[in-house]
């Protein structure tokens, strides 16, 4: 089955440690999406790629870093700079036709 | 820039009952418009999407959402509401990037279905 895979789950980060979701696509899709969701304020952009070695900051980008090496992967890291990073991670591919496939997510806890 | 105000966090309906999830966006060109529904701890489930054309556009599950370019709106409804509709449910408009188009979500409405 095509789809998108985020890992891990669940990921506990110690204060001053980066870390780094795992997102994983397998349906050809070229464009790819971060997203963090945090309770009442919808989802927010962190960055996107549309093109592999190609990305380009969104709105909260800040503290946060990616890479687009191969078309399949998209992986972020969640660097120390980020003073608030507990929230709900969501990645998402765009294919022709519109409309994004997303990811199960990743719940990252500050401990 | 563009944006998306959906007005109402929480909304409660019983089973059975009739539901119009209301959002209204801002975008200076043609919108593309999404409703994508979240169980807790789950990514988003697209369903449903207007590019052009009819205005009344159907989705998946029994929903539907009305574009009204006059009111900038693109309410969701769906006739009759079944306990496994409460979720969360973001819309969205689309801006074209030149090579893919970022999504703009609004803060979301909370359905809870009443048995």
């Amino acid at each position: 089955d095509g789809g998108i895979t985020q890992s891990p789950k669940y990921l506990f980060r110690k204060e001053g440690q980066n870390v780094t979701l795992s997102c994983e696509q397998n349906l050809n899709h070229d464009a790819m999406y971060w997203y963090r969701q945090d309770p009442g304020q919808g989802l927010r952009l962190i960055y996107y790629s549309q093109i592999v070695n190609d990305f380009q900051k969104g709105d909260i980008a800040e503290g946060y870093s990616v890479s687009r090496e191969k078309k399949e992967s998209f992986p972020l890291t969640v660097t120390s700079a980020q003073k608030n990073p507990t929230a709900f991670y969501l990645c998402a591919t765009e294919g022709r036709g519109y409309g994004y496939t997303f990811g199960s997510g990743t719940r990252l806890t500050v401990v | 820039a563009q944006s998306v105000t959906q007005p109402d966090i929480h909304i409660t309906v019983s089973e059975g009952a009739s539901l119009e999830l209301r959002c209204n966006y801002s975008y200076g060109a043609t919108p593309y418009l999404f409703w994508y529904v979240q169980s807790p701890g789950q990514g988003l489930q697209l369903l449903l999407k207007y590019f052009s054309g009819d205005t009344l556009v159907q989705g998946i599950k029994g929903f539907e959402a009305e574009f009204k370019r006059s009111q900038s709106s693109f309410n969701l409804r769906k006739p009759s509401v079944h306990w496994s509709d409460a979720a969360e449910y973001f819309c969205a408009v689309a801006a074209d990037t030149g090579g893919g188009n970022k999504l703009t979500f609004g803060t979301g409405t909370q359905l809870k279905v009443e048995l």
